[in-house]
């Protein structure tokens, strides 16, 4: 049974960078077809789709946030991350990883993790 | 960028209904690309149906979807109690990957 869990820190203060780890268990993050995805939910809205990345490091991301995002994979433990900089208040969000199928859906979720922009 | 827009926004319904959930694209979603996620809260969302129709691996035949173009339905025959929960809509044919704003189930 493949499992995703998120970690990292739940505030992060306007103009610093968000660090997120999603680690993966029951799978490879080299396995074929698959990319790795963040997705976040902020508070009372729907879901938006950051960006995803493969073990081979081809990636396709939100234009709305791609100057700003980097997602990487780290082989050796099995987990990806996610950098977003220059966060503000609107970048608070719960932050969830997923695997996303080559074909286009997201399955399985790690849970989602609260990370709030403050002072 | 696809704009998925789910109604209705609250659906009150009692277990052993049936229930029926839309999802309208402002633009033709190809090749049906699209999939079905249902929420509960503290949960991870969960695949339902991917390919507008194709039911995910142990999901229950109550779960169906259905549509093409930039209609589409996702229908639970009979409501159990474990049923009731937030949904989305997900659409894959162009990037960016959207999603709709959910649609809660909630018991009557």
């Amino acid at each position: 049974q493949v499992q995703l869990q998120e970690s990292g820190p739940g505030l992060v203060k306007p103009s610093e960078t968000l660090s997120l780890t999603c680690i993966v268990s029951g799978d490879s993050v080299t396995s074929g077809n698959y990319y790795w995805s963040w997705i976040r939910q902020p508070p009372g809205k729907g879901l938006e789709w950051i960006g995803h990345v493969s073990y081979t490091g081809r990636s396709n991301y939100n234009p709305s946030l791609k100057a700003r995002v980097t997602i990487s994979v780290d082989t050796s433990k099995n987990q990806f991350s996610l950098k977003l900089i220059s966060v503000t208040a609107v970048d608070t969000a719960v932050y969830l990883c997923a695997r996303f199928d080559s074909s286009g859906w997201f399955d399985p979720w790690g849970q989602g993790t609260l990370v709030a922009v403050s002072s | 960028e696809i704009v998925l827009t789910q109604s209705p926004g609250t659906l009150s319904l009692s277990p052993g209904e049936r229930a029926t959930l839309s999802c309208r694209a402002s633009q033709r979603v190809s090749s049906s690309n699209l999939a079905w996620y249902q929420q509960k809260p503290g949960q991870a969302p969960r695949l339902l149906i991917y390919g507008a129709s194709s039911r995910a691996t142990g999901i229950p035949d109550r779960f169906s979807g259905s549509g093409s173009g930039t209609d589409f339905t996702l229908t639970i025959s009979r409501l159990e109690p474990e049923d009731f929960a937030v949904y989305y809509c997900q659409q894959y044919g162009s990037s960016p990957y959207t999603f709709g704003q959910g649609t809660k189930l909630e018991i009557k």
